[in-house]
């Protein structure tokens, strides 16, 4: 079974500084993808950036980018420039492939409190 | 395109009764995935739905039940209800089933057990 293991449960940061959340997890496969999703206090669950194992360059989206170690199992995500709408819970996630059109079952980390502070 | 949208937002029962909760995927995408969010267990998978097949299953006890209708908007059903089945409900939609490209989720329904 794979495990997501997000350890510090609580981060504060300066707007406009920069913020490294960190990630571990534990799978015994080779082939499968790995999230970042944003919860605020709405509670509406939005990705925020995601990655696939067999690439070897860390993904970026905007402000959101990641260090994907696969040897170390490790997925963090840095944001740059943090925003005051940045403060919400965020969740890193695993999922393995089972194939195109066959992939479902997110298995979530404990997930890590973001408070962007002005 | 409309979002991911989930009926109702809210709900109050009792222990011993049995509840529905709806989930309506966004337009073209054929995955449902239901989870389960508490403050001590997190997030966990429920189970999947695609083309009104359950296709993936987490680790819950029977009286969780689903089902997906052609149109793809999705129902889960929990009977006998307990205290501890107060949680947020989150369902996700994923096009084609490919949730790898990302899952795509709902508002949630929150659900508390008196």
């Amino acid at each position: 079974a794979q495990t997501v293991t997000q350890s510090q449960p609580e981060m504060s940061v300066q707007e406009a500084e920069t913020v490294t959340l960190s990630c571990t997890y534990d799978t015994s496969e080779s082939n499968y993808y790995l999230f970042w999703y944003k919860q605020p206090p709405s509670r509406q669950m939005i990705l925020v950036i995601r990655q696939e194992a067999y690439k070897q360059q860390n993904a970026t989206e905007n402000r959101f980018s990641v260090n994907f170690q696969k040897a170390a199992k490790s997925f963090s995500l840095k944001i740059s420039d943090s925003q005051l709408g940045d403060t919400a819970m965020y969740f890193c996630a695993f999922m393995t492939n089972l194939g195109a059109g066959a992939n479902s079952k997110l298995t979530f980390g404990k997930g890590i409190t973001l408070s962007v502070r002005p | 395109k409309a979002g991911v949208t989930q009926t109702p937002r809210y709900l109050i029962k009792t222990r011993g009764q049995q509840v529905t909760l709806s989930c309506s995927p966004i337009s073209g995408h054929r995955s449902v995935s239901w989870y389960q969010q508490t403050p001590g267990q997190g997030l966990q998978f429920l189970f999947e739905y695609f083309s009104e097949t359950q296709r993936n299953k987490g680790n819950f006890p029977g009286r969780f039940s689903g089902r997906q209708f052609s149109n793809s908007r999705s129902e889960m059903n929990v009977s006998t209800l307990e205290l501890g089945d107060s949680a947020l409900y989150l369902c996700a939609s994923s096009f084609q089933g490919r949730g790898e490209l990302g899952q795509f989720f709902g508002p949630g329904t929150r659900l508390t057990v008196l």
